[in-house]
C-alpha cells in the first residue's frame, strides 16, 4: 500500500494566481480529510468527504477555496485567487469507516505564496 | 463544536526521563483519543490511540489515560529517548472528523 499520495510536495506561486492541490487515498477509505497547518493555528480542518461526498465544509476559510473529490481514488483543493496568507502545508488524510480508526496522512504541500 | 486545549506548548526533558502531556476537552459526544506524533518536516503519525470505554492504554515506552468524567487525556513517555524529539498532537473525535490541539514540542536533552 503506498499511503496517501499528495502532489506537488512544494509549490511556489505568485498572489492572485491559481493553486491546485492533488490527493489520493488509501484505497478502501471512505473518508477523506483536508487539513491545513500553520504555526499559529496549528492542524485546522478544512473539509471532509465521505464516499466522495462533501460533508463538512465549515473549515474552508473563504470562497477562494474549493475542494472536489470526483471518485474514491482522487480530491482537489483549489485556491482561486491565491493570497501570501494561504502559505501553508496543506495536508490530506484518508481512513475506512467505522468509529475508532485514526487517520493516515498525505506527506503534505507545502504551499508559499509570494 | 469540539475544542481540545493541549500543554504544555513545549516540553524540555532530560534523556532518560519521563514526559507528560495533558489535553482536555469540551464535548462529552466524543468516544475516540488519537495521539500522533509529527517530526520535522515530516507528516503526523499515529502512535496511540485509546477509546472511551477505555481508561488506560499501553504500548512499550508509550502510555495514555483517559477520564471521562473531568474530560481529561494524557500521554505519558517513560525513558526517553532522543528520537522522542517531535511535535505531539492529542486530538478527540465525536464524530467522523478528528479535532487537534496545538501541539505540544517535546525536546529530550542530551
Amino acid at each position: 500500500d503506498a499511503g496517501v499520495i499528495q502532489s506537488p510536495r512544494h509549490e511556489v506561486t505568485e498572489m492572485g494566481q491559481e493553486v491546485t492541490l492533488r490527493c489520493k487515498p488509501i484505497s478502501g477509505h471512505d473518508y477523506l480529510f483536508w487539513y491545513r497547518q500553520t504555526m499559529m493555528r496549528g492542524l485546522e480542518l478544512l473539509i471532509y468527504f465521505n464516499n466522495n461526498v462533501p460533508i463538512d465544509d465549515s473549515g474552508m476559510p473563504e470562497d477562494r477555496f474549493s475542494a472536489k473529490m470526483p471518485n474514491a481514488s482522487f480530491s482537489t483543493l483549489k485556491i482561486q485567487p491565491s493570497e501570501p496568507r494561504d502559505s501553508a502545508v496543506y495536508f490530506c488524510a484518508s481512513r475506512p469507516t467505522g468509529g475508532g480508526y485514526g487517520y493516515t496522512f498525505g506527506s503534505g504541500t507545502r504551499l508559499t505564496v509570494v | 463544536g469540539e475544542n481540545v486545549e493541549q500543554h504544555p506548548s513545549t516540553l524540555s526533558v532530560q534523556e532518560g526521563d519521563s514526559a507528560v502531556i495533558k489535553c482536555t476537552y469540551s464535548d462529552s459526544a466524543s468516544n475516540y483519543f488519537p495521539w500522533y506524533k509529527q517530526e520535522l518536516g515530516k507528516r503526523p503519525q499515529l502512535i496511540i490511540d485509546i477509546r472511551s470505554n477505555v481508561g488506560e492504554k499501553k504500548d512499550q515506552r508509550i502510555a495514555v489515560t483517559l477520564n471521562k468524567t473531568a474530560k481529561h487525556f494524557s500521554l505519558h513517555i517513560t525513558e526517553t529517548q532522543p528520537e522522542d524529539s517531535a511535535v505531539y498532537f492529542c486530538a478527540a473525535a465525536p464524530d467522523d472528523k478528528i479535532i487537534f490541539g496545538k501541539g505540544t514540542r517535546l525536546h529530550i536533552l542530551p
